[in-house]
């Protein structure tokens, strides 16, 4: 079973600094792993996903991540930050053998952007 | 587009309804998720589904059940409602037919039992 470790529940930042949100998985089988966004009273919006190919992935908004196998890590970057990423940012993964009961997600990061 | 439709973006209800959430999909998928979610607790998985009155429970399906008659629709229902189950309720579909296919999720409905 696959299991989802988002560091820090909140995360706070100036606006034009760098974002890092982190992300740490365990997965028996190689993962595809996705990063998704909340904006208040909303669904879950995509913002990336690695599932084969280039370990950096590039999303919407900005955002990035890469996938490090040695470190089973797919941390959420973006260089600048603006005051409307502050938002709440949920990482997910599945094995590549798939599942009918979905991702498993984090518990999510709650990210505050500072004027 | 993916588009995910949940009937209602605020509900309010008193203990002991029954109360239904509904949830819409318009691109095929087979299958289909209810979540909760709470603060500081995430997302959690109460039903999903892969096909039509195929059901299965999640990590905390007490206190919910699940209809699937329609391939497009998967409705939540709390049989008596507590004050417990107060909670933003999150649907979500997938195409199962591929491993890498991400969950597409509805605007969520926030249900407040009194």
């Amino acid at each position: 079973a696959q299991s989802v470790t988002q560091l820090g529940s909140h995360v706070s930042v100036s606006e034009g600094a760098l974002v890092l949100l982190r992300c740490n998985y365990s997965s028996s089988v190689p993962p595809y792993l996705f990063w998704y966004v909340q904006y208040p009273n909303q669904g879950l919006q995509l913002l990336l996903k690695y599932t084969t190919g280039a370990t950096l992935v590039k999303g919407i908004n900005g955002f990035e991540a890469e996938f490090k196998k040695s470190e089973t890590s797919f941390h959420l970057t973006k260089p600048s930050a603006h005051m409307s990423d502050a938002a709440e940012y949920f990482c997910a993964v599945i094995d590549s053998g798939g599942g009918a009961d979905g991702l498993t997600f984090g518990k999510g990061t709650h990210l505050i952007i500072q004027p | 587009d993916v588009k995910v439709t949940q009937s209602s973006r605020y509900l309010v209800k008193r203990t002991g309804e029954k109360v239904f959430l509904e949830c819409v999909q318009d691109m095929d998928h087979e299958n289909m998720f209810w979540y909760r979610q709470d603060p500081g607790l995430g997302l959690r998985l109460i039903y999903f589904s892969y096909d039509v009155k195929m059901k299965e429970k999640g990590d905390i399906p007490e206190g919910y059940s699940v209809s699937r008659e329609k391939k497009e629709r998967f409705s939540l229902i709390l049989e008596s409602a507590s004050t417990n189950q107060t909670s933003m309720y999150l649907c979500a579909s997938r195409y199962l037919g591929a491993s890498n296919q991400p969950q597409h999720f509805g605007d969520g409905t926030r249900l407040s039992i009194l």
